[in-house]
């Protein structure tokens, strides 16, 4: 298994409040990203990064911003949550420019109330 | 607008039975990804191809580039299998990804 954490793993939090998602990897891998699913769409990207602080915005990237300080580590912030942002959302990671399989972190599951 | 379908979006299989999920795409690709997804569960990666066919245990996957379209076979089928398959392609860089919405499978014994 791709050596890759999020955390927290599950949050409940009330409508806008700021929450940070942290998505954490031991491979040195160069892109990361952040998706998030919901029931009737498919994995839907929010914002990747290719390097470190290196990065791009996705088609739901709308009250998200990332950052990437280090290899290892990709934050996720809400600045200030909506009950639309209410959803699971996975980190993945990809090993280098071109067609590679991604690896997917375990999900955090993020409830705003 | 969906750059990636999926039919069926529900499957109920008898243990045993052979298996059959479509996955049709839209845009231009270098690879075609097929995931699975256990309820509750994360997201791991069964294939990743660019032409012709894959085999794993009892999974079979194909693609046919000229038509965009993709199956995934599984041969046999077994309780164990019942979970969300999602298809997925990567873009020319290889550095983006379009997903389907997923075929729940269930396979009752």
């Amino acid at each position: 298994d791709a050596g890759i954490t999020q955390s927290p793993r599950h949050k409940v939090t009330e409508t806008g409040t700021p929450v940070t998602l942290r998505c954490h990897q031991t491979e040195n891998h160069r892109y990361m990203y952040w998706y998030r699913q919901d029931p009737g769409h498919g994995l839907r990207l929010i914002h990747y990064s290719y390097g470190v602080k290196d990065t791009d915005k996705g088609e739901v990237s709308d009250g998200y911003s990332v950052s990437r300080s280090k290899t290892e580590d990709f934050l996720l912030t809400l600045e200030s949550a909506t009950s639309s942002q209410t959803s699971v959302y996975f980190c993945a990671i990809k090993g280098g420019q071109g067609p590679y399989e991604q690896y997917f972190g375990p999900g955090t599951r993020l409830t705003v109330t | 607008k969906n750059e990636v379908e999926q039919s069926p979006q529900n499957l109920t299989a008898q243990e045993g039975e052979f298996i059959t999920i479509n996955c049709s795409y839209s845009v231009g690709i270098s690879a075609l990804h097929w995931l699975q997804q256990h309820p509750g569960g994360g997201i791991v990666s069964l294939f990743m191809l660019s032409s012709g066919k894959k085999k794993h245990g009892r999974l079979i996957a194909t693609i046919n580039i000229q038509e965009k379209h993709s199956s995934l076979h599984i041969t046999a089928s077994h309780p164990r299998d019942s979970a969300v398959y999602i298809c997925a392609v990567s873009t020319y860089t290889g550095n983006q990804f379009y997903f389907g919405t997923g075929t729940s499978l269930t396979v009752i014994p």
